[in-house]
């Protein structure tokens, strides 16, 4: 199976800019797909493919990709923004199947 | 606006089998643009994907818990369903039922969520 790596914790200070990262081999042939998770409750779809954010995401959310590592980076972080990040891709050693990354926990200070 | 809700019970004991049902409104599980998965997550972890259906009614699943698990589907209820056999303590999450989308050259993304349903596996 294929994994997704991500730093367990992040923080960034108030209107600054923060990059969470998400890195793993699948990474390389797919661009990873972005979620946000406040406390109890749902993820939430923030960013996907190369370039879409869903309606309603601020476009302070965008993400890029080089090699092996995705990055979803958030232009002057607010307080809202302060959640668990996580990545997903595709499995490397089956492409219908679905990993997630660790997740990131994002403070903003 | 699509919506899913997850139903089943809180409680399984250890060696049964965890049922739990999606219900989804504003728009039809049977459209041919859209899957339909399960995902998990234990309290305090990360999310886990379980399994998927298409609209065809082929499934896949998580390698992890191939041999366990079933993902039905259920179009005169624009319903899908989630069967786990021979639970144990560590099945015990919140299980979210969501809509996959997917697109050429990216990760499956996952832009409908319920609100998830937590299952306790206890006796």
């Amino acid at each position: 199976s294929s994994e997704l790596t991500q730093d367990p914790a992040v923080s960034v200070a108030l209107g600054q800019t923060v990059r969470i990262t998400c890195q793993g081999d699948s990474l390389r042939t797919y661009f990873a797909t972005w979620y946000q998770q406040k406390p109890g409750q749902a993820p939430v779809l923030v960013f996907y493919g190369k370039n879409n954010r869903p309606s309603g995401i601020p476009d302070r959310f965008s993400g890029s990709t080089s090699g092996n590592t995705a990055s979803l980076t958030i232009t002057g972080a607010q307080a809202e923004d302060e959640a668990d990040y996580y990545c997903n891709s595709r499995d490397t050693s089956g492409y219908h199947h679905v990993v997630f990354g660790g997740g990131t926990n994002l403070t903003v200070l | 606006q699509v919506q899913l809700q997850e139903a089943g019970p809180g409680l399984v004991k250890p060696s049964q089998t965890l049922s739990l049902t999606c219900t989804v409104s504003g728009g039809s599980i049977s459209s041919g643009s859209h899957y339909w998965s399960w995902i998990r997550q234990p309290a305090g972890k990360g999310l886990e994907w379980v399994g998927r259906i298409y609209p065809s009614g082929n499934t896949k699943y998580n390698p992890s818990l191939k041999s366990r698990v079933t993902v039905s589907l259920d179009t005169s209820k624009n319903q899908f369903s989630l069967k786990l056999s021979s639970v144990t303590a560590a099945d015990t999450a919140v299980y979210y039922c969501a809509r996959e989308g997917d697109i050429l050259g990216a990760a499956p993304y996952f832009d409908y969520w319920g609100q998830g349903t937590l299952v306790t596996v206890s006796s």
